[in-house]
């Protein structure tokens, strides 16, 4: 049980284009999603937490208005990345935590974005 | 604030050699802790935790952890690792009540033959 799906796995795009990422509890209802940044290398940067049908809390750096985050149901948060550049080109991971249970996360299988 | 430090970035150890992958922490409140490990372009997957009880935590794959508060340390050991256990390995802490999971920078430990 507890298992998270994000889609896609891996995506390109042009530089000044957007991108979105979902994220999806399959087995549970998850009232809160996080989204983690990861470089080449490096640990996991929590970029936001979202809750379900709330907004948002973005970590201290983080453009929202760059990174869209929408929780709009018990199973699906998204990740749109805005006028993606070139320097926006990392690995994205999503998790998702029980109700009531906010310490577990499960995590998602990541996404790999890579901006020309 | 929560910190989380793990003392070695790269473990090389042969196949079959037993291994322990350095974990310390800092917080001035209670915490839960957390070992992740990470194959290559996957997400992560949940080793360990220890939340509260018995100080000695057993996880998958072999693995286990000694939570000791005194030393504020969380090491992860495994007595004889097997090429597959080749990944990327995280140390995490939550604060009680906290949402926010706090990552160390990860050890990457390489099996060979």
């Amino acid at each position: 049980g507890a298992v998270v799906s994000q889609h896609p796995s891996r995506v390109i795009c042009k530089s000044g284009t957007s991108v979105k990422i979902e994220c999806r509890s399959l087995d549970f209802q998850a009232t809160t999603m996080f989204w983690y940044r990861q470089f080449p290398k490096q640990s996991l940067m929590l970029m936001a937490t979202s809750n379900e049908g709330s907004k948002a809390t973005y970590e201290q750096g983080v453009e929202k208005d760059k990174f869209l985050i929408n929780h709009a149901s018990l199973t699906l948060s998204t990740l749109t990345v805005t006028s993606a550049h070139p320097e926006d080109s990392s690995f994205y991971i999503c998790s998702a935590s029980l109700p009531g249970i906010s310490y577990e996360q499960y995590f998602g299988p990541g996404t790999r974005l890579t901006v020309t | 604030a929560q910190s989380v430090t793990q003392l070695d970035s790269q473990v090389p150890v042969f196949e079959e050699a037993p291994v322990e992958l350095r974990c310390n922490y800092s917080s001035s409140v209670s915490v839960y802790l957390f070992w992740y490990v990470q194959y290559p372009n996957q997400g992560l997957q949940l080793l360990l935790k220890y939340l509260s009880g018995s100080t000695l935590v057993k996880g998958i794959n072999g693995f286990e952890a000694e939570f000791n508060k005194s030393q504020t340390s969380f090491h992860l050991r495994k007595p004889s690792v097997h090429i597959s256990d080749t990944a990327e390995y995280f140390c995490a802490v939550i604060t009680r009540g906290g949402t926010a999971l706090i990552f160390g920078k990860g050890t990457t430990l390489s099996v060979s033959s």
